[in-house]
């Protein structure tokens, strides 16, 4: 079955430390997408990447990175910077240029907590 | 910019009664709206979306929802609610001056009582 896995389901931070958060996709989609989503404020673009070796960033990008090195593959690092990190984390993928009315297919996200 | 807007942040209806969750989008080209249903602890699942076909779509586990330009709204409806639609709903909008990137409502929740 085609789908987004993400992993872990759940993280744990330490002060001043990096995360990485995984996301691999096999729907051969072109386009891959970072959330963060904090109860009342719906979900909110972190990065995006519409092609491998290229990402823009979203609207909360402060404090993240990101790397696009495979098609299939989307790493969120949450930087020691980052001094609200609680929140739950969603991947999305969907088809890209040319598939333009294409909805998005979500992963089942990580919950990441500060300790 | 491209925007949504969901009025109410809650939405509480008995078992058997409609249900009407509202959106209303902001764009100034053609958009393409989508609704989403999220359970706890999971990602978003697609409900259904409009691509500039017919105005009335139909979705999955009986929603529908109407296009209607004039009003700028994509409510979502269902005539008769069941125990299990009790989720997070989102409705998104997408657009070509946005980079067809997705731009999310807040989300409502949907209350559904015995």
């Amino acid at each position: 079955d085609g789908g987004i896995t993400q992993s872990p389901k759940y993280l744990f931070r330490k002060e001043g430390q990096n995360v990485t958060l995984s996301c691999e996709q096999n729907l051969n989609h072109d386009a891959m997408y970072w959330y963060r989503q904090d109860p009342g404020q719906g979900l909110r673009l972190i990065y995006y990447s519409q092609i491998v070796n290229d990402f823009q960033k979203g609207d909360i990008a402060e404090g993240y990175s990101v790397s696009r090195e495979k098609k299939e593959s989307f790493p969120l690092t949450v930087t020691s910077a980052q001094k609200n990190p609680t929140a739950f984390y969603l991947c999305a993928s969907s088809g890209g240029p040319g598939q333009i009315n294409q909805p998005q297919h979500f992963g089942d996200g990580t919950r990441l907590s500060i300790l | 910019a491209q925007s949504v807007t969901q009025l109410g942040s809650h939405v509480s209806v008995s078992e058997g009664a409609l249900v009407l969750l509202r959106c209303n989008y902001s764009s100034s080209v053609p958009p393409y709206l989508f609704w989403y249903v999220q359970y706890p602890n999971q990602g978003l699942q697609l409900l259904l979306k409009y691509t500039s076909a017919a105005t009335l779509v139909k979705g999955i586990n009986g929603f529908e929802a109407e296009f209607k330009k004039s009003e700028t709204s994509f409510h979502l409806t269902k005539p008769s609610a069941h125990m299990s639609d009790a989720a997070e709903y989102f409705c998104a909008v997408s657009d070509e001056r946005g980079s067809y990137i997705p731009t999310f409502g807040r989300g409502t929740s949907l209350i559904v009582h015995p």
